[in-house]
C-alpha cells in the first residue's frame, strides 16, 4: 500500500497568514493526488484534484502543487472559515489511501 | 443538486450484520463509480470499498475483505454496503462518496451514518 505522510499534524496561524501543508507519498504517484477539507462534524469536501486543479467553487486562496512523491497545499491568506482538518489522498493505486490529516487552527 | 443520503447505521453486537444504503439524486447515478469511506471516532479517513458504474469492478480494503460487500442498483439510484462479522474496530461514520469524472477523486460525499459495534 502507498503510505501518505502529512506534516505538520497540526498548526496554529493568524488570520491573513500563509499556511503550507505538505504531503509525501511512499512511492511515485505522478500527480494522482487530491486534497480535502473537513470541518468539525461535517463530511469532507474536495478542494484540489490532480495535485493542482481547484475544484469548482473553492476559493482561489487555496492552491496545490507537486508531483512524484512531494506535494503541497497552500492557503495564501488564512480565513476564519478555513478552520478544519485537511487530508491528502492518492489514487495511483488501490487501496486509495489518505494522509493522517493536518488540523488548522486560528492563533 | 447532487445529493447522497446514507441510512442504515446503528448499534450492533460484535459478529453481527448491518446493511448501509446510500440514496443518490441530482446526477446520472449509473454513469459514476461509487465508494464507501469511513472515519473512526476522532480518527482519519479510511477508504473501504469501490464499485464501478456497471458493477463489473469491485475493490475492497484488506481490513474488510471477506466481510463487507459493496453493491449498487442503478435502477433505484442506490449504493449499498453489506457488513457481516462486524468487529469493534469497524465502529465509524460511514460515508458514501461519488468518484468524479476524472476518476480517483471523491467529489461529492453524503452526510455519513454512524455504525457502532459494541456489546
Amino acid at each position: 500500500d502507498i503510505q501518505m505522510t502529512q506534516s505538520p499534524s497540526s498548526l496554529s496561524a493568524s488570520v491573513g497568514d500563509r499556511v503550507t501543508i505538505t504531503c509525501q507519498a511512499s512511492q511515485d504517484i505522478s500527480n494522482y493526488l487530491n486534497w480535502y477539507q473537513q470541518k468539525a462534524g461535517k463530511a469532507p469536501k474536495l478542494l484540489i484534484y490532480d495535485a493542482s486543479n481547484l475544484q469548482t467553487g473553492v476559493p482561489s486562496r487555496f492552491s496545490g502543487s507537486g508531483s512524484g512523491t512531494d506535494f503541497t497545499l497552500i492557503i495564501s491568506s488564512l480565513q476564519p472559515e478555513d478552520i478544519a482538518t485537511y487530508y491528502c489522498q492518492q489514487y495511483d493505486n488501490i487501496p486509495r489511501t489518505f494522509g493522517q490529516g493536518t488540523k488548522v487552527e486560528i492563533k | 443538486e447532487v445529493q447522497l443520503v446514507e441510512s442504515g447505521g446503528g448499534l450492533v453486537n460484535p459478529g453481527g450484520s448491518l446493511r448501509l444504503s446510500c440514496a443518490a439524486s441530482g446526477f446520472t447515478f449509473s454513469s459514476f463509480n461509487m465508494n464507501w469511506v469511513r472515519q473512526a471516532p476522532g480518527k482519519g479517513l479510511e477508504w473501504v470499498s469501490s464499485i464501478n458504474s456497471r458493477s463489473t469492478y469491485i475493490y475492497n480494503a484488506d481490513s474488510v475483505k471477506g466481510r463487507f460487500t459493496i453493491s449498487r442498483d442503478n435502477a433505484k439510484n442506490s449504493l449499498y454496503l453489506q457488513m457481516n462479522s462486524l468487529r469493534a474496530e469497524d465502529t465509524a461514520v460511514y460515508y458514501c462518496a461519488r468518484e468524479g469524472a476524472a476518476a480517483g477523486d471523491f467529489d461529492y460525499w453524503g452526510q455519513g451514518t454512524l455504525v457502532t459495534v459494541s456489546s
